[in-house]
Order: structure tokens, then sequence, then C-alpha cells
């Protein structure tokens, strides 16, 4: 199974929103709602922001939101701040034995 | 809740590590317990998994180390392990150990073990 496709770089201003991109298959993105989407920091282990494609885990800012539409999931970044600069991954189930599988990463840079 | 995971290294093609990952601050013993590693400079990939004692145990993994690495849990000492055999240059990577009681989703992660497979 191949991993998700991402745009390899995404930016926006302070202030502004950026949405992300993640496109799956029928195998995955396109038959569950089971996204998720990580953000990480240079040096730092991948921190979970949204799971089952549009849910936050507590103390993740509502300025992060998720959403999919057939195979392909999006992440959108409203308000963008200087700490939201980092590498994003989204993730999806892809089955009962291949679990799951990864998009390749975003790189968003606040300008 | 906590993931320290141990055991990495320098290791020449073609031999054998254990990564360990012990777990504090929550029922062990009911988590599903990932391994996902992330090559230098790439992007992030699932590796393989342990279900809990109830669901039996099972391990599913993803095809690039399917037969060479095993993942086992040991619930009285609270650790998951990774046994990694027949490594290959492309194994080069931090492994992080990682659960989350959402499915497929990973809300707690481990700060990782390098690996490194070089002669």
């Amino acid at each position: 199974q191949s991993a998700l496709t991402q745009p390899p770089s995404a930016s926006g201003s302070p202030g502004q929103s950026v949405t992300i991109s993640c496109t799956g298959t029928s195998n995955d993105v396109g038959v569950y709602d089971y996204v998720s989407w990580y953000q990480q920091h240079p040096g730092k282990a991948p921190k979970l922001m949204i799971y089952e494609v549009t849910k936050r885990p507590s103390g993740v800012p509502d300025r992060f939101s998720g959403s999919k539409f057939g195979d392909t999931a999006s992440l959108t970044v409203s308000g963008l701040q200087a700490e939201d600069e980092a590498d994003y991954y989204c993730s999806s189930y892809g089955g009962s034995s291949i679990f799951v599988v990864f998009g390749g990463g975003t790189k968003l840079t606040v300008l | 809740m906590q993931l320290v995971e141990s055991g990495g290294g320098l290791v020449e093609p073609g031999g054998s590590l254990r990564l360990s990952c012990a777990a504090s601050g929550f029922t062990f013993s009911d988590a599903w317990m990932s391994w996902v590693r992330q090559a230098p400079g790439k992007g992030l990939e699932w590796v393989g998994r342990v279900k809990p004692k109830s669901y039996g145990e099972t391990t599913d993994y993803a095809a690039a180390v399917n037969g060479r690495f095993f993942v086992s849990r040991d619930d009285s000492m609270n650790t998951v392990f990774l046994q990694m055999n027949s490594l290959r240059a492309d194994d080069t990577a931090l492994y992080y150990c990682a659960t989350g009681q959402m499915v497929a989703a990973f809300e707690h992660w481990g700060q990782g073990a390098l690996v490194t497979v070089s002669s």
C-alpha cells in the first residue's frame, strides 16, 4: 500500500489560513473515517493534532480543523502563528493488517 | 503517560538489534502498541504493532519489514519490544513507540531510539 500524497510545502503569513491536502485511495482515506494529522517540530516527536478526520485531542487549539471529501482529507490551520511552522503528516487506517499508512509530510512555513 | 525507548545503536548490515519501550502512567496491558520509524530527513512510516492480550497479542507488520521484524510485549514489565533481524541500510531510522486510545491514531510517543545500519 503506497503512502498517502501530500504537497511537500505550504506557506502563509501570520493571521492567514492555510490548507494542506492528503490524498489516498478507496482502500484507506476514501473508505475509513480514521484520518489523523500530526505536527512535528525539528528534533521532536510527532504530536497528534486531529483524529477521526475532524476531532481534536484535548489541548489542541481550535485553529486546527480537519475535513474529508472522497479520497482526499485536508488540514486547515486558521489564524497562522509563528509556532505553527513545522512538518505536518497525515495518516489513515488502512485495514486490519496494514493498520496505518502515512503521508510523505508537508513543511509549513509561516512567512 | 510516558514512553521511553532504549536499545538503539550501530549495527552492521545483516545484523540484529532489539529495541525496548518502557511505558508508565497508563494501563499498559490494555494498550495497542505500535512502532513507527523515521529515516533521517524523511517522513513517518508505521512498522508494526501488537494488540493487547485480550485480543490474543496478535501482531501486524508493514510489508517492508514483514518476516524480519517482530513486535512483542511483556505486560509484567510494561514493556514492548521490537526485534529487528537481517537489518539493511534502509532500516536506518529513529524508531518511536507509540500508542493511543483512538483508532489508528497515536496520541502518545516516546522520544525515539536511533538505529544506524552501516559497515
